[in-house]
């Protein structure tokens, strides 16, 4: 168990619509960072938060967008859903804002599925 | 730019034998990190090691063996005497110093068959 906790595990609705992921990650740690995977373009890095603001930004869709709140948990919204955003979502954390030898500890994921 | 290049899609091995990953990387910065990450059936990324690239040491843990070679822009990683628990889907990754983000290769999907 990495201590990252990821809900829901998985998510069905419909194109259209808007959904939330939610992610807390391991204790004590400051950063968390959004990850999409998908069949075709693998692991994509979408936006990291560090204690609350946002640090960097990846391959994120102006559809999406995600904050950090006070208590650290983050969330991802997904609006105006599309069939190609059925993906895995990964959420990941580590302790700080930009150590490049740090391991991150991901999530279990949250599966979307966009019918 | 980084680039993180796993050529093997998926291999399949039958158990015990050993089997090595490949992965070849692309960056201009003279400081970066490799790591080596396995996705299980279960779904959650866990990590399996990081190497600086100052580093080039190889390293060993049980029956895992990861190869570094600056020169060729490898980090490779073989598993001995494979066994049916190894199936899983193992990427490898890059960071660059400073605030960039991790990147992935595609990863390699192994099937080990009792």
């Amino acid at each position: 168990d990495s201590g990252v906790t990821q809900t829901p595990k998985h998510l069905i609705t419909a194109t259209g619509q808007r959904v939330t992921l939610r992610c807390s990650p391991r204790s004590g740690d400051l950063s968390v960072y959004w990850y999409q995977q998908s069949l075709d373009q693998g692991l994509q890095f979408l936006i990291q938060y560090y204690n609350g603001e946002e640090r960097a930004k990846g391959n994120i869709l102006e559809r999406f967008s995600a904050q950090q709140f006070p208590d650290l948990h983050s969330e991802l919204n997904l609006s105006s859903l599309e069939l190609g955003d059925s993906a895995l979502y990964f959420c990941a954390s580590s302790t700080s804002m930009t150590a490049t030898n740090e391991k991150l500890f991901f999530g279990s994921g949250t599966q979307l599925s966009v019918l | 730019a980084q680039k993180v290049t796993q050529a093997q899609t998926e291999i399949s091995v039958v158990e015990k034998e050993d089997v090595t990953l490949d992965c070849v990387y692309e960056t201009r910065d003279t400081t970066y990190y490799l790591f080596w990450y396995k996705q299980p059936p279960s779904g959650e990324l866990v990590f399996l090691i990081r190497r600086n690239s100052f580093d080039e040491q190889n390293e060993i843990s049980g029956r895992y063996s990861w190869n570094f070679q600056k020169s060729t822009s490898s980090f490779n990683f073989t598993i001995t005497a494979s066994q049916v628990v190894d199936s899983a889907v193992y990427f490898c990754a890059l960071r660059n110093s400073g605030n960039t983000p991790l990147v992935f290769g595609k990863g390699t999907r192994l099937s080990v068959i009792a």
